[in-house]
């Protein structure tokens, strides 16, 4: 059985900085690329992030470029999600995705999803 | 403000056929496939459409999806009342590089 298990969210202050780790199971990690979906309170989905099965391919949504790092241990099974420099915008709920594919392509599909951390920048 | 355009909300009674459609543009739905995703209240998005028309294993037959052009559609047949959640599409952007979502459909089954 698939589980996406994300942990790391919390309370931190504006300018701060975080780290997320999502945990993969029952399936071949390193075959898979997996990406980032932030959904703020009462709002929609956000894309934030994605990263090749390889970890050598990583794209990321304007809104975090250049704050936000992506990255995986395929050793652990593990995906993270670097943020510095929180904004109060940043607020939300971070679910961990499966692509269907090995990289990324124009066709990403979310097959499976985590169940999400909270985060919230607040001073 | 969503780079994909949904109705923000749609209803219908049960046992009827409601659709939900998502408008882009040449550099998202117009070039790359469209997802659909339900999220049931209170839980993480599920895939219910992928590939424009492809239904992954598990979802019910009465979804179904298609694209024409830059918009793309989800189709409820025999609408349940367990089918009450928010929709949401998604496609590939060129310009962006990056995924973009429509901003949610809220259905309503009455």
């Amino acid at each position: 059985e698939v589980q996406l298990l994300e942990s790391g969210g919390g309370l931190v202050q504006p300018g701060g900085s975080l780290r997320l780790s999502c945990a993969a199971s029952g399936f071949t990690f390193n075959n898979y690329a997996m990406s980032w979906v932030r959904q703020a309170p009462g709002k929609g989905l956000e894309w934030v992030s994605a990263i090749s099965g390889s970890g050598g391919t990583t794209y990321y949504a304007d809104s975090v470029k250049g704050r936000f790092t992506i990255s995986r241990d395929d050793s652990k099974n593990t995906l993270y999600l670097q943020m510095n420099s929180l904004r109060a915008e940043d607020t939300a709920l971070y679910y961990c995705a499966r692509d269907r594919h090995i990289v990324v392509v124009t066709a990403i599909c979310f097959d499976f999803w985590g169940q999400g951390t909270l985060v919230t920048v607040s001073s | 403000q969503s780079v994909l355009t949904q109705p923000p909300s749609a209803s219908g009674t049960p046992g009827q056929r409601v659709t939900i459609s998502c408008s882009g543009s040449s550099s998202n739905i117009g070039s790359n496939t469209v997802n659909w995703y339900q999220q049931l209240p209170g839980t993480a998005p599920k895939l219910l459409i992928y590939s424009n028309n492809q239904r992954p294993s598990g979802a019910p037959d009465r979804f179904s999806g298609s694209k024409s052009g830059t918009s793309a559609s989800l189709a409820i047949s025999g609408l349940q009342s367990e089918d009450e959640a928010d929709y949401y599409c998604a496609a590939w952007d060129d310009s962006l590089n990056g995924v973009v979502f429509g901003g949610g459909t809220k259905l309503t089954v009455l």
